[in-house]
């Protein structure tokens, strides 16, 4: 079957820096996505890798390795508007995305 | 302008009736997709939908039904409604899929369902 894990819940420290991994199983993959979502609002685009590597963008960088289906956004200079879920999601054959439940970030001061 | 916008933002409604929730999106996006997040946080699809073909998760129950009158809406009926249909659905849009693969998805602020 199709899954995705990564951890429910994590905890940091303002100003810090924190990795939250994700591990897919998929039918085929075409690329994998991050998602932020803050309480009560819709998922937004934060990131898309289908190559190898890291890529970084501002504060948020996200990085993958498709030989061991291994994926992690890295959030640096924490602030506390980046208290959120963050889902991770990829991208199977057929071009559905399959979700993971996501990581809830909260960002102690 | 609002990308893809959906409406009601709450629906509160009795068990057995049944209701619509719509989706419109202003991308020029050929696909959309209806999810339905539950109080795990799950984000499960329920539906896409472009021109072209309609693709059915075969564990939604046949009360949920998709319509399109356009490339630009995909609304969401409900028939029959129960306890467990109460959740926060969203609506989302992509263009249509490449060999790229860049289906970066644009979704909706989401309809929280409460069925009494």
């Amino acid at each position: 079957g199709q899954n995705i894990d990564q951890p429910t819940e994590m905890t940091a420290t303002e100003g810090a820096i924190v990795q939250i991994n994700c591990t897919y199983q998929t039918s085929g993959f075409n690329g994998l996505f991050w998602y932020q979502q803050h309480a009560g609002e819709a998922p937004t685009f934060l990131s898309y890798n289908v190559l190898d590597g890291l890529e970084e963008k501002g504060r948020f960088s996200s990085f993958l390795s498709r030989s061991k289906g291994y994926s992690y956004l890295l959030l640096k200079e924490l602030q506390m508007k980046d208290s959120a879920s963050y889902l991770c999601a990829a991208l199977d054959s057929n071009y559905q995305l399959i979700w993971g439940a996501g990581t809830k970030l909260i960002i102690k001061p | 302008d609002t990308a893809v916008s959906q409406t009601p933002k709450y629906l509160v409604t009795q068990m057995g009736n049944d209701k619509s929730i719509k989706c419109e999106q202003n991308l020029g996006h050929d696909t959309m997709y209806w999810y339905k997040q539950d109080s795990k946080k799950f984000l499960k699809i329920m539906f896409s939908y472009n021109n072209k073909e309609l693709i059915i998760n075969e564990t939604v129950p046949n009360r949920f039904s998709p319509k399109s009158p356009d490339k630009a809406h995909l609304n969401l009926h409900i028939n029959s409604l129960e306890l467990g249909d109460s959740a926060v659905y969203f609506c989302a849009s992509s263009q249509e899929r490449s060999d790229w693969g860049t289906d970066t998805q644009y979704f909706g602020p989401g309809t929280r369902l409460t069925v009494l």
